[in-house]
């Protein structure tokens, strides 16, 4: 089986300082991939970034990074530089070969806060 | 905009109703995903389509069930609905599957059963 745990019910950072979401995960695949979404308050769930189990540096797209550490089994998003704009709700999810490596396994979010 | 719509957006629906729920995935993509975010559950996979076919299937309750169509539009029917069925159904599409397939996600139907 495979579960994300998101420890951080909510999160507050002053806006332009830089901002880690922690995320654990575990499961028994060799192989599996690692994605953040968020949510804002209008619903849709956005994709961020993609990290895959193999993948020899950690995963970058613009403002956003992914702390991997694969012996602590932890896929941390960092955003840098805050903006008013990311206040939102940022899952956590996880794909794996169980299931046919097809279905994605969320946390339970992290609620951030940006303020001024 | 992620190019995946769902229709409704809002719905609201006495207990034991049946609704239908649609979506239209982004031009060319094969894979079809429903997903259930409700406030006690969290976000929870239903079942996937791919190319007409099932290819995986969640915690989708024996009274949901659903279907891809030639087109690749996919509806997603909830019968006999319950209080607890309220929630915010999301569908996503992926140009193939895949350990690193991203999922681009609709904007996803709220439903209120009453």
């Amino acid at each position: 089986a495979q579960k994300i745990t998101q420890t951080q019910p909510g999160m507050f950072v002053q806006e332009k300082e830089a901002v880690t979401l922690d995320c654990t995960y575990d499961t028994s695949d060799p192989s599996y991939g690692l994605f953040w979404y968020k949510q804002p308050s209008s619903g849709e769930m956005i994709f961020l970034i993609y990290q895959g189990s193999y993948d020899q540096q950690n995963a970058t797209e613009g403002r956003y990074s992914l702390n991997f550490q694969k012996a602590r089994k932890s896929a941390n998003l960092v955003i840098s530089a805050s903006q008013l704009g990311d206040s939102a709700m940022y899952f956590c999810a996880m794909r794996g070969l169980t299931g046919g490596g097809n279905k994605l396994t969320f946390g339970t979010g992290t609620q951030l806060k940006v303020e001024l | 905009d992620s190019g995946v719509t769902q229709t409704p957006k809002h719905l609201i629906t006495a207990t034991g109703q049946r609704v239908t729920l649609r979506c239209s995935p982004r031009s060319g993509d094969l894979s079809v995903y429903w997903y259930q975010q409700s406030l006690d559950q969290g976000l929870q996979f239903l079942i996937q389509y791919y190319n007409g076919e099932e290819r995986a299937k969640g915690n989708i309750l024996e009274r949901f069930s659903a279907q891809q169509f030639p087109d690749l539009h996919s509806e997603l029917n909830l019968s006999s609905l319950e209080l607890g069925d309220s929630a915010l159904y999301f569908c996503a599409s992926s140009d193939r599957t895949g350990l690193g397939t991203e999922a681009f996600f609709g904007q996803g139907t709220r439903l209120t059963v009453v």
